[in-house]
């Protein structure tokens, strides 16, 4: 079952313009949202994190944002940097659940 | 680093042989997961460790898969009678209480 989908398999910017990755979610009892950037052969890595009490979270370059209601979340890049491309997922986890649902990921390329 | 390591990176089997995936977690991490990701999908679970005991196997796709723990550390994934389908990424975390999943690089395992 798809909880959690990434429509776009592929996002493609230039350099310094902001990239935005989104993700939607079907179930209501997720509470804690991140996303993880994946390099080819390698493990996903923490990149950043939203409890649903928030909207909003930035980290630098980096913000998400949460939209309840709608059950989106997006994630913005800005500048993009050639060294942003990879695979970005999007995750969720409800309260006191230990497990986590992914997305399938969106490819982002950010050209030179 | 004291990451999450995994081995071997690379399995090519024969179908229907037996596969042993190994996780290494980092060091006090008292939970530990297995997620797959086939060509093309998202992360998958597939179980879910809390010391030593698994209180959620609900992602193993069927009774061909299971997973150990022991000393509340090194864990091992086990495939029997592998099936061309089983053919993945296979990826290992663990995570302090209350904190991000950590990743390993992954298992690429190959059924012919």
């Amino acid at each position: 079952d798809q909880q959690v989908k990434q429509n776009s398999p592929s996002l493609s910017v230039q350099e310094g313009r902001i990239s935005i990755l989104n993700c939607d979610y079907t179930n209501s009892m997720f509470d804690y949202f991140l996303w993880y950037k994946k390099y080819p052969a390698e493990g996903p890595t923490f990149l950043i994190s939203i409890s649903s009490i928030k909207d909003k979270n930035e980290d630098g370059r980096f913000t998400v944002f949460l939209n309840k209601s709608a059950k989106h979340l997006s994630l913005h890049i800005v500048p993009s940097q050639p060294g942003d491309s990879a695979v970005y997922f999007c995750a969720a986890r409800g309260y006191n659940n230990n497990d986590m649902r992914f997305g399938a990921g969106t490819r982002l390329t950010v050209k030179p | 680093g004291a990451g999450v390591s995994q081995s071997p990176s690379n399995k090519v089997t024969e179908k229907g042989k037996d596969v042993e995936l190994r996780c290494d977690p980092i060091s006090g991490h008292t939970a530990l997961y297995w997620y797959r990701q086939s060509l093309g999908q998202g992360l998958e679970f597939l179980i879910y460790f809390q010391g030593n005991s698994a209180p959620d196997k609900s992602g193993l796709p069927s009774d061909r898969f299971s997973a150990e723990r022991t000393g509340g550390s090194v864990s091992t994934l086990t495939i029997q009678r592998t099936q061309q389908e089983d053919s993945a990424v296979y990826l290992c975390a663990s995570r302090e209480v209350n904190n991000e999943q950590f990743f390993g690089p992954g298992t690429r395992l190959t059924v012919l």
